[in-house]
Parts: structure tokens; C-alpha cells; sequence
């Protein structure tokens, strides 16, 4: 099947800092991107879902000023952490789907902000 | 809104016992019931789906249907494998086939 990588696997920042996570679709092209939360012992929400070459949909609740999406082509979407505090410590997943395929979901990036 | 209750886990079972995890759902309109498979390490993989009501998927001896008049859409295997052992999350999907609202996941572990 298709596959979808994630860039780091895991990472360790200091808070106040950002941190940066790529996806990206390896075999095929993306067009539209969902990015995911999840905390431990918790269910996968919905953070964001973008379209290539448009501006991301936050859920309700989402800072979309503190979490930057970029789905600059069809291959690669990236969440940026922006001042990241120990609350934004999560496994973040993100997906990818082709238009009329199903979507594929990535190894997760597991986050700690000390 | 929508939301999906699975049955909690661990749920532990000897090779080649029945299993069934439980999965309801709350949704407006018809939406599409996904469950999704997560091997340790790795992503979530689809493992079966259903687009709308009495329709079972099936996938590697994993079973579902789509009971609307019952709002569930519970796992099935009739004889588990040591292979099996992962966590299964049940999905609530739009319309056009993507999964939105995830359940809380249920660790399965089979053993020997």
C-alpha cells in the first residue's frame, strides 16, 4: 500500500521553542492532509486538514496561530509547534489521501517539550 | 456531534479464541465506519470499512457491519492469532470516505 513517513520520529525541545514536523506521501501525490493528536490512553483528534496550495481548516479549539500547517505541494504537509510549552507534549500523526483513494496515515512524531 | 465509544482494553486472549471489540457511534447523516489497526511502531492501517448501513466489511478474517438501527459496528475475528496483537481503533468518517472521529483505541493481546 501507499506510504507516508514522518519526519522526526521522535523530539525533545525546550519550551519556548518551535519545532517543526514533516509528512510526507512517499508514493503518491497528497492532495489533501489531515494532521492528528493524540495523548496517551486517548482517542486521534482532529487537528487540521489542509488542501495543496491552500490555507489549512483548524478544528474548533486549535490555535492555528501556534500550530503553522504548510501543504506546500503534493507530496509534503509540515506542522510547526510554535512556542512550544510542556502542554504541547503529544503524539502527532498526520494522513494523507489522493482525491477518490483512502487515506493513509503516518508512523506518528512523538513530541516532549521539557 | 459525532463520536465513537469503543470497549476498553487490554483485552487479552489464548490463540485462536473468538474475539469481538464493541464500537458505537453518534452521527448526523450517513457516515462511513472505519477500523483502522495499529501494529507497535508502526501507523495506523486500514483494516476494514463499511460506506452505509447493513454493508460488512472484512479484511485478513476481521469482520464488521454497519448496524444503523443499533448505531454500532463491532469487530469480529473468529480465531485470533498471535499476530493479531495491536491496537484497534473504530473511526467515524465523512461522507466521502475519510475517517474524522477516532475512538480511544483497544489494545489486543493475544497470546501463545
Amino acid at each position: 500500500g501507499a506510504v507516508v513517513s514522518q519526519h522526526p520520529s521522535r523530539v525533545i525541545c525546550k519550551s519556548g521553542t518551535s519545532v517543526k514536523i514533516e509528512c510526507r506521501s512517499l508514493d503518491f501525490q497528497a492532495t489533501t492532509m489531515f494532521w492528528y493528536r493524540q495523548f496517551p490512553k486517548q482517542s486521534l483528534m482532529l487537528m487540521a486538514t489542509s488542501n495543496e496550495g491552500s490555507k489549512a481548516t483548524y478544528e474548533q479549539g486549535v490555535e492555528k496561530d501556534k500550530f503553522l500547517i504548510n501543504h506546500a505541494s503534493l507530496t509534503l504537509s509540515t506542522l510547526t509547534v510554535t512556542s512550544a510549552h510542556p502542554e504541547d507534549s503529544s503524539f502527532y500523526i498526520c494522513s494523507a489521501k489522493a482525491p477518490q483513494a483512502e487515506q493513509y496515515f503516518g508512523p506518528g512524531t512523538r513530541l516532549t517539550v521539557t | 456531534g459525532n463520536s465513537v465509544t469503543q470497549m476498553e482494553g487490554p483485552v487479552t486472549l489464548s490463540e485462536e479464541a473468538f474475539l469481538t471489540i464493541n464500537c458505537t457511534y453518534t452521527a448526523t447523516g450517513y457516515p462511513s465506519l472505519f477500523w483502522y489497526v495499529q501494529y507497535p511502531g508502526e501507523g495506523l492501517q486500514l483494516l476494514l470499512k463499511a460506506t452505509k448501513a447493513d454493508d460488512k466489511g472484512s479484511n485478513k478474517g476481521f469482520e464488521a457491519t454497519y448496524r444503523k438501527e443499533t448505531t454500532s459496528f463491532h469487530l469480529e475475528k473468529g480465531s485470533v492469532q498471535v499476530s493479531d496483537s495491536a491496537v484497534y481503533f473504530c473511526a467515524l468518517g465523512s461522507n466521502s470516505g475519510y475517517a474524522l472521529n477516532f475512538g480511544k483505541g483497544t489494545s489486543l493481546l493475544v497470546t501463545p
